[in-house]
């Protein structure tokens, strides 16, 4: 089945606790990204990656990293998580067609 | 600038027709995606117009005006299901970002 998955689905952490959630995808899609999404804000992008070892900031990128080193998946890393990355967030991918297929969501809670 | 503007909320009842209108400006412009999304779940896509006119996929369709920087998505026989934030994307023309352009999103309320 096409898929990307997520882990983990929710999290509660502590402010400096450095975390990762993982994204991988199964359609060899070339393109991924990563958003979060606040009430009142929509879907902002935090960064993107067009092919393996090739990644780019988005519209928020402050305070989050990512890698692609391989073609499947594309970890985002929170070094020193604050409050205010508290949000739902999403990878997708797509391919040519530019359709993006969302992950199940990852529910951050950092305190 | 870059801007897409559609209602924050709209109510309907079962078995009747909806339609949620999106206006965009946004520079190179080259497409508009509808996704559903249900409350704490993933967006998944409804549909994509690149050029004018009307898509239609089952109970669901989408419009597309370029010219006037206008869709709609118009959804037939509402079932309670179709409950959910209805977003549309602008698809920004060439560059390295597959880059969407997001409304903040419809939520549709359907009664019985």
């Amino acid at each position: 089945e096409a898929q990307v998955t997520q882990n983990p689905r929710y999290l509660i952490t502590v402010t400096g606790k450095k975390l990762t959630v993982t994204c991988s995808q199964n359609m060899n899609h070339e393109y991924m990204s990563w958003y979060r999404q606040d009430p009142g804000l929509g879907l902002r992008q935090i960064y993107y990656s067009m092919n393996v070892e090739v990644t780019d900031k988005g519209d928020v990128p402050e305070g989050y990293k990512v890698s692609r080193k391989e073609k499947r998946n594309f970890p985002l890393i929170l070094e020193s998580p604050s409050p205010n990355q508290t949000s739902l967030y999403f990878c997708a991918s797509s391919s040519l067609s530019y359709e993006q297929y969302f992950g199940p969501g990852t529910r951050l809670t950092v305190t | 600038g870059q801007n897409i503007d559609q209602p924050t909320e709209m109510t309907a009842t079962e078995g009747a027709i909806v339609q949620i209108n999106c206006t965009y400006q946004t520079s190179g412009f080259n497409g508009l995606f509808w996704y559903q999304q249900h409350a704490g779940e993933a967006p998944t896509f409804l549909s994509y117009n690149v050029l004018d006119g009307l898509e239609e996929k089952g109970r669901f369709s989408s419009f597309l005006s370029r010219s006037k920087g206008y869709s709609y998505l118009l959804l037939k026989e509402l079932q309670m299901k179709d409950s959910a934030s209805y977003l549309c994307a602008a698809k920004k023309k060439a560059g390295n970002n597959r880059k969407l352009i997001w409304g903040l999103g419809t939520s549709l309320a359907v009664n019985p």
